[in-house]
């Protein structure tokens, strides 16, 4: 079993919608959870951190961690064409300074 | 705003040819890393640094690789001979003491295409 599942999509919404992106995870050593965004060509940016269970929100992103379930999900509201971009997630252990492992990514796409 | 610069942004080189890569971390920060994407795939931990030496390492960091910080703003990666499989996009990553861990900032990449 891989350590962390990611759906590669692609996923096409159209401008306006609201989008969800998952990712699995098998080892429950891994206790923070990233969602990094990375444009054709660029290093991946960090968009959302977290470290525990329940919700967090920053303006249109919302991110959800079940560390019961080993599941992590990106919802993005009122997407528009400018979130196109391959969504990762990533995860670490404890450690300060610990490896992160990432999802393959989702290739999300937003028409107008 | 501060960010992380990698040169070349671009190499290309024939198998068996050693090649570094070069990374200027944010100015601050103590925790400098490699990841590697290959083309289509994920991306992968190589190595991470903290204090001048090698904090951890991934199965992929053989002794054909290493990484030195060889003055108070460099960070650099060697791949003493490269192969084909080599051929990869190289990030750089950083981050700070009061960074939590996770919140790494990426460089743009340096491209390396094994001939």
């Amino acid at each position: 079993q891989k350590e962390v599942e990611q759906d590669p999509g692609p996923l096409s919404v159209p401008e306006g919608a609201i989008v969800s992106l998952n990712c699995t995870y098998s080892n429950s050593a891994f206790q923070y959870f990233m969602w990094y965004r990375q444009y054709s060509r660029k290093g991946p940016e960090l968009l959302m951190y977290t470290y525990s269970s329940g919700n967090k929100e920053d303006g249109r992103f919302t991110a959800q961690v079940d560390k019961s379930s080993k599941y992590i999900s990106l919802f993005i509201r009122d997407s528009q064409p400018s979130d196109s971009a391959t969504y990762l997630c990533a995860l670490a252990r404890a450690q300060a300074g610990t490896a992160l492992i990432f999802g393959k990514g989702t290739t999300l796409s937003v028409s107008s | 705003e501060p960010e992380v610069t990698q040169t070349p942004s671009h190499q290309v080189t024939q198998m068996g040819q050693e090649v570094i890569l070069r990374c200027v971390p944010i100015s601050n920060h103590l925790y400098f890393y490699w990841y590697r994407q290959i083309l289509g795939q994920k991306v992968e931990f190589l190595v991470s640094f903290y204090n001048n030496e090698i904090s951890e390492k991934s199965e992929i960091f053989d002794d054909q690789f290493s990484v030195e910080r060889p003055d108070g703003s460099n960070f650099t990666l060697k791949i003493r001979s490269t192969k084909l499989e080599d051929s990869a996009m190289y990030f750089c990553a950083s981050r700070g003491t009061s960074g939590n861990t996770g919140e790494l900032f990426f460089g743009e990449g340096s491209r390396l295409t094994v001939l």
